[in-house]
């Protein structure tokens, strides 16, 4: 069956060091997406993509970078960890949105620890 | 930009009775409406989209939403609630974004607790 897996789960990490999430999707999508989920926040976008070498910046971007060279990986860097950045990241993907639109496949999540 | 608002943090229902989560959007132009359910430590699931037609749209695990224009609502319901049901839920809507690039944003959340 086709999934959205994220590495890792689980990440402890100090202020200053250079983190990058993994996600990977065998849907096949063009489009994926990265949101952070803090509590009286819900889920805010920080990136997205919608194919190959396309990248865009989401509501709230700074202090992270995706890069996209191949369909199935979108990776998330922080550059620099802040302790602002601890978090739950979650990687979601979506056919065209001329197709299935808004029906978003979610991964399980990584838990981001920034000491 | 669009939006989404989610007046309660927390719906508590008792097993068997009838549910609603609330879900209010701001929008230009024609919403394009969404739910989604977290159950704890997972990802977030697609419930079911209001696009155009009918006012009553049916999802997954017998949920159901209401779309009323003239209130700019999107409550979600069930008529019987189970146990299974208590999670957290999202209301979503439809953004372009710069570009033109379309998005999906995401209310709050409500969380459920369905009472034994």
């Amino acid at each position: 069956d086709a999934e959205i897996t994220q590495s890792p789960r689980h990440k402890i990490t100090e202020t200053g060091r250079q983190v990058t999430l993994a996600c990977h999707q065998t849907w096949n999508h063009n489009n994926m997406f990265w949101y952070r989920q803090d509590l009286g926040h819900g889920l805010r976008l920080i990136h997205y993509s919608y194919g190959v070498h396309d990248t865009n910046k989401g509501e709230v971007s700074d202090g992270y970078s995706v890069s996209r060279s191949n369909t199935e990986d979108l990776p998330l860097t922080l550059e620099s960890a802040a302790s602002s950045q601890t978090s739950v990241y979650f990687c979601a993907s979506s056919e065209s949105f001329s197709g299935r639109v808004g029906e978003l496949f979610f991964g399980e999540g990584s838990r981001l620890t920034v000491l | 930009a669009q939006s989404v608002a989610q007046p309660e943090d927390q719906v508590n229902v008792a097993e068997g009775n009838p549910l609603t989560v609330k879900c209010t959007y701001s929008v230009s132009g024609n919403p394009y409406l969404f739910w989604y359910v977290q159950y704890p430590n997972r990802g977030l699931q697609f419930l079911l989209k209001y696009i155009t037609g009918d006012n009553l749209v049916k999802g997954s695990y017998g949920f159901e939403a209401e779309f009323n224009k003239s209130q700019t609502s999107f409550h979600l319901k069930k008529p019987s609630a189970l146990v299974s049901d208590s999670a957290l839920y999202f209301c979503a809507v439809r953004d372009i974004g710069p570009g033109g690039y379309q998005k999906v944003t995401f209310g709050i959340g409500t969380k459920l607790q369905v009472i034994p």
